[in-house]
C-alpha cells in the first residue's frame, strides 16, 4: 500500500492483559515513530526507531511498555498488563529518515484504538 | 524538550477565514508543521514551513511564521463545513517532533 497501515484498528482488552499492536510503515522509510493520543489530550511521543540505530525509548511511560521493528520495517508496540490509563489511540508515523527538507516529514497510520476495561 | 501550545477551540461561520495559532518554545525548530485530524481519522500533513521562511501559501492555506516570536500561525480562507477538524501545530526539533494538544474548528453552517 501507498500508506502507513496500523492493525488492528480497534481493540478492547482487560485490565492486566497483554496486547500487541502492529505498524506497517511506507516502503523504504527508514524513520519509525510510535505515539500516543488520549481522549482531550496532544499526541505523547513514544518511541522512534531510525534505521539500525538503537531506538529512542525516551516516550515509553513505564517498563510496560516496549517496542521492536524486525528488519527494519513492521514494528510491533506490545504493552503488557495493561491499565485503564493505557487506554488511548496509538498512532504510528514513517519517514524518509535522510535530514533536512520535505522528506522528513512524518506520515501517519489510522492509528489502533485500545480500550482497556 | 520543545513546548508547543494552541488555543483548544475555535468557531466560525462557512464563509469566514479561520486563523488558528500556536506558540513553540524552542528557536532551533528547524520545520513546523499543519496536521489536520478529521473524526475517526489519522493525521493529515496540510502543510510546513521552513523555519527560515515567514510565509508560504498554498491554495486556501496560508502559514504565516514570527520566529522571533516563535508564533505560527495557519489562515484557512473561504471556510468549509469539511474543514471543521483537528489542527494540530508541530515543530521538528533534530529528530524528534513535538506537537500542540490540537485547535478543534468548528465550522458552523
Amino acid at each position: 500500500g501507498a500508506g502507513v497501515s496500523q492493525s488492528p484498528s480497534n481493540k478492547v482488552t482487560e485490565k492486566g492483559k497483554d496486547v500487541e499492536l502492529r505498524c506497517d510503515p511506507i516502503s523504504g522509510h527508514t524513520a519509525l515513530y510510535w505515539y500516543r493520543q488520549s481522549l482531550g489530550q496532544g499526541l505523547e511521543f513514544l518511541i522512534y526507531f531510525q534505521g539500525n540505530s538503537a531506538p529512542d525509548k525516551s516516550g515509553l511511560p513505564s517498563d510496560r511498555f516496549s517496542a521492536e521493528r524486525t528488519g527494519g520495517s513492521v514494528s510491533t508496540l506490545t504493552i503488557q498488563r495493561t491499565q485503564q490509563e493505557d487506554s488511548a489511540v496509538y498512532l504510528c508515523a514513517s519517514s524518509a529518515g535522510t535530514s533536512g527538507g520535505f522528506q522528513e516529514t512524518q506520515y501517519f497510520g489510522p492509528g489502533t484504538r485500545l480500550l482497556v476495561l | 524538550g520543545e513546548d508547543v501550545e494552541q488555543s483548544l477551540f475555535l468557531s466560525v461561520r462557512e464563509g469566514d477565514s479561520s486563523v488558528i495559532n500556536c506558540t513553540y518554545t524552542d528557536s532551533s525548530s528547524t520545520y513546523l508543521y499543519w496536521y489536520k485530524q478529521e473524526p475517526g481519522a489519522g493525521l493529515q500533513l496540510l502543510t510546513y514551513i521552513f523555519s527560515n521562511m515567514d510565509m508560504k501559501q498554498d491554495q486556501r492555506l496560508t502559514v504565516l511564521l514570527n520566529k522571533k516570536d516563535k508564533h505560527l500561525s495557519l489562515r484557512i480562507a473561504d471556510t468549509q463545513t469539511g474543514d471543521s477538524a483537528i489542527y494540530f501545530c508541530a515543530a521538528h526539533n533534530f529528530n524528534k517532533f513535538y506537537f500542540g494538544s490540537g485547535t478543534k474548528l468548528n465550522v458552523k453552517p
